[in-house]
């Protein structure tokens, strides 16, 4: 059974500050890894995708990568600001063939508050 | 274009009771999932749809169906209501079953039973 853990649970940063979010899993065989956004009470908002045979995705100042074989994914987030304030989600993307069925394992997430 | 939608998005029911939740996926997309998120957790996988059929089923009791209509709209029911089924009902839609593409998110349905 596939199993997501996110460190820190919680981080708190002056604005403009780079930072880093780990997301590690249990199960090296994933089709592929997913980091959201959630802000409070809101539904998710994908930030990134990475397929299983890539090291890493950029988006403007995001930057996710991902080591299959160590089982660990981070997301960089460059000059950090206000806005960035949400939890992040990290999901590993699992398919069963035989099924013909897709579903992502969840952390728990990272709640980043980003200070002005 | 729409994005996914939920209805509704609040509602409150008795324990024993029952509760459909709606959702549209964004045209086009043929496959649908239904996750479930309780406060503070991650979201947990329940059910995906896909061409009207059901591809996969997380670790929920029976209590818990769902279907998908020929327009791709998808329904999930939850019997005999318990104080643990409160919380955030996610539907979310993809093009196809494999999912190689991003998948996307609704804003979900927020689910309290007292």
């Amino acid at each position: 059974k596939q199993e997501v853990t996110q460190i820190p649970a919680a981080l708190s940063v002056p604005e403009g500050e780079n930072l880093v979010l780990n997301c590690s899993f249990t199960d090296s065989a994933i089709y592929n890894l997913q980091w959201f956004r959630q802000d409070p009470g809101k539904g998710l908002t994908s930030l990134l995708l990475i397929q299983s045979s890539q090291r890493e995705q950029t988006s403007g100042r995001l930057n996710a990568s991902l080591d299959k074989s160590s089982g660990r994914s981070t997301l960089y987030i460059a000059a950090s600001q206000p806005g960035d304030s949400a939890t992040y989600l990290c999901a590993v993307g699992s398919y069963d063939s035989g099924a013909g069925s897709y579903q992502l394992t969840f952390g728990k997430g990272t709640k980043l508050s980003v200070i002005p | 274009d729409a994005g996914v939608t939920q209805s509704p998005t609040h509602l409150i029911k008795t324990r024993g009771q029952h509760v459909t939740l709606r959702c549209s996926p964004i045209s086009g997309h043929k496959s649908v999932s239904w996750y479930q998120q309780v406060l503070g957790q991650g979201p947990q996988f329940i059910f995906q749809y896909y061409e009207k059929e059901e591809r996969g089923r997380g670790n929920f009791p029976d209590r818990f169906s769902a279907r998908q209509f020929p327009n791709y709209s998808s329904e999930l029911n939850v019997n005999a209501l318990l104080l643990g089924d409160s919380a955030l009902y996610l539907c979310a839609s993809s093009p196809y079953g494999t999912s190689g593409n991003t998948i996307y998110f609704g804003e979900g349905s927020w689910l309290t039973v007292v």
